[in-house]
């Protein structure tokens, strides 16, 4: 099976920059997604194509590949932006899979 | 502007089948490209990827589960349905259908999800 790795939580405080990796075999073959749940919520859509940001997504979220590491920085972090982060790769031969998540905590 | 609804029961029994209904509007799954997926989250875990239907009908799903899995689509009720057969306490999650815009593509818009508890 195909797993994909992210650190299980991180911090941040207000104003200042968190970068959550997420890391694969191969992973700058396949495409990486990477989606936000806030508590009680339903995932939504931050990050696609590695780099892509769709309409609605504020510019402070931003994506990156580097090597089998996928990248989502969220720069001057808000209080609103207290979640868990799922990064996800699409591949044909593996289809959808996503990481364990990522609990962000904004102190 | 594109929306999904799961549906189905909120308790199941272990052994049983469990039956979900994903029921949306916005889009067409007879359009070329556009693909319907399942996705499970047990409580306090993470994102669970179980299923997928595509406009001309190509299934995938996930191989730990698939023996167990079903997807089918209802073009003219604009529903998907997922089945999982034999359900035991591990399969309580909250199950999501999501839209896709092509094979390739993320998934771009999520139903509110359902909870199913498997339990006698």
């Amino acid at each position: 099976s195909y797993d994909l790795t992210q650190p299980p939580s991180l911090s941040v405080s207000p104003g200042q920059t968190v970068t959550i990796t997420c890391s694969g075999d191969e992973l700058v073959n396949k495409y990486v997604s990477w989606y936000q749940q806030r508590p009680g919520q339903s995932p939504v859509l931050v990050v696609y194509q590695d780099t892509k940001r769709p309409s609605g997504i504020p510019e402070r979220f931003s994506g990156s590949m580097s090597g089998n590491t996928a990248t989502l920085t969220i720069s001057g972090t808000q209080g609103i932006d207290e979640a868990d982060y799922y990064c996800q790769a699409w591949a044909s031969n593996i289809h959808w899979v996503f990481g364990g998540g990522t609990k962000l905590t904004v102190l | 502007q594109i929306t999904l609804k799961e549906s189905g029961p909120t308790v199941v029994k272990p052994t049983q089948t469990l039956t979900l209904t994903c029921t949306f509007s916005g889009f067409s799954l007879s359009t070329a490209g556009v693909g319907v997926g399942w996705i499970r989250q047990p409580p306090g875990k993470a994102l669970e990827w179980l299923a997928l239907i595509y406009w001309d009908d190509d299934r995938r799903y996930r191989p730990s589960l698939k023996s167990r899995l079903t997807i089918s689509k209802d073009t003219s009720k604009n529903q998907v349905v997922l089945t999982i057969t034999n359900v035991n306490p591990e399969d309580t999650a909250t199950y999501y259908c999501a839209h896709s815009e092509d094979s390739g593509w993320p998934l771009d818009s999520w139903g509110q999800g359902t909870l199913v508890t498997v339990s006698t």
